[in-house]
């Protein structure tokens, strides 16, 4: 089955600055990458995703870039400000379900 | 956008009752819904995926007597804790897939659930 790794677990920059969190996914077979923040005591908030046909995608501060052949993706948050502080996941598409990273805790420091 | 909801947000119960999570896709029909379970600091882990007015799909480990799913509608899922235990108590979060956007997944708030 599909396995997601995420890297770092916690990451802590200085607001103003990027912010950079890193996937990679065992099954070649995924297609879909989406990315969630989740908030204490919240759901998953989709942020941006991203499909296996295109390489990069980018929302304002926020963008997503894939690599196909080496399985992994990254999302890429710029210009952090104290609300980005969060838990970021990031799926892969398995069949018709999601397999989570283990999250990442983002800290924006002011 | 695609709006899901639960209910309740939070709840206790003792030991040995049942308790009932109502997962709602408010503007569009869910033919899909996911349940999923989160500890403290933990990521997701997916509990079972339920199609409207067929039997739920459990995943390895999960007893579906225990954790009992009903997608009797297009637009509300329900999951059922019985006989609920202490090692229950956590946050369980359901998602809903929107039949026009096939690859997204749209996540309720969570309920809180705390067995004492």
């Amino acid at each position: 089955g599909e396995n997601v790794e995420q890297h770092p677990s916690t990451l802590s920059v200085q607001e103003g600055d990027s912010a950079v969190i890193k996937c990679t996914y065992s099954d070649s077979a995924s297609n879909y990458f989406p990315w969630y923040k989740q908030e204490l005591g919240k759901g998953p908030q989709l942020i941006i995703d991203i499909r296996s046909n295109v390489g990069e995608k980018k929302d304002q501060r926020i963008a997503v870039t894939l690599n196909k052949t080496a399985k992994h993706f990254s999302l890429h948050i710029t210009e952090t400000q104290p609300e980005d502080s969060a838990v970021y996941f990031c799926a892969a598409r398995y069949g018709q379900n999601f397999v989570f990273g283990p999250g990442t805790r983002l800290s924006v420091l002011p | 956008g695609a709006v899901v909801s639960q209910h309740p947000s939070w709840v206790i119960c003792k030991s040995g009752t049942s308790v009932k999570i109502e997962c709602r896709s408010l503007d569009f029909q869910a033919t899909t819904m996911f349940w999923y379970r989160q500890f403290p600091k933990q990521s997701l882990m997916l509990m079972a995926t339920s199609n409207e007015g067929s039997k739920a799909t459990y995943e390895q480990g999960v007893e579906k007597d225990k954790f009992l799913i009903n997608h009797a509608s297009l637009t509300l899922s329900t999951l059922t804790v019985t006989s609920a235990h202490p090692e229950d108590s956590s946050f369980y979060i359901c998602s809903a897939r929107d039949p026009r956007h096939s690859y997204e997944q749209y996540f309720g708030p969570g309920t809180r659930l705390t067995v004492t």
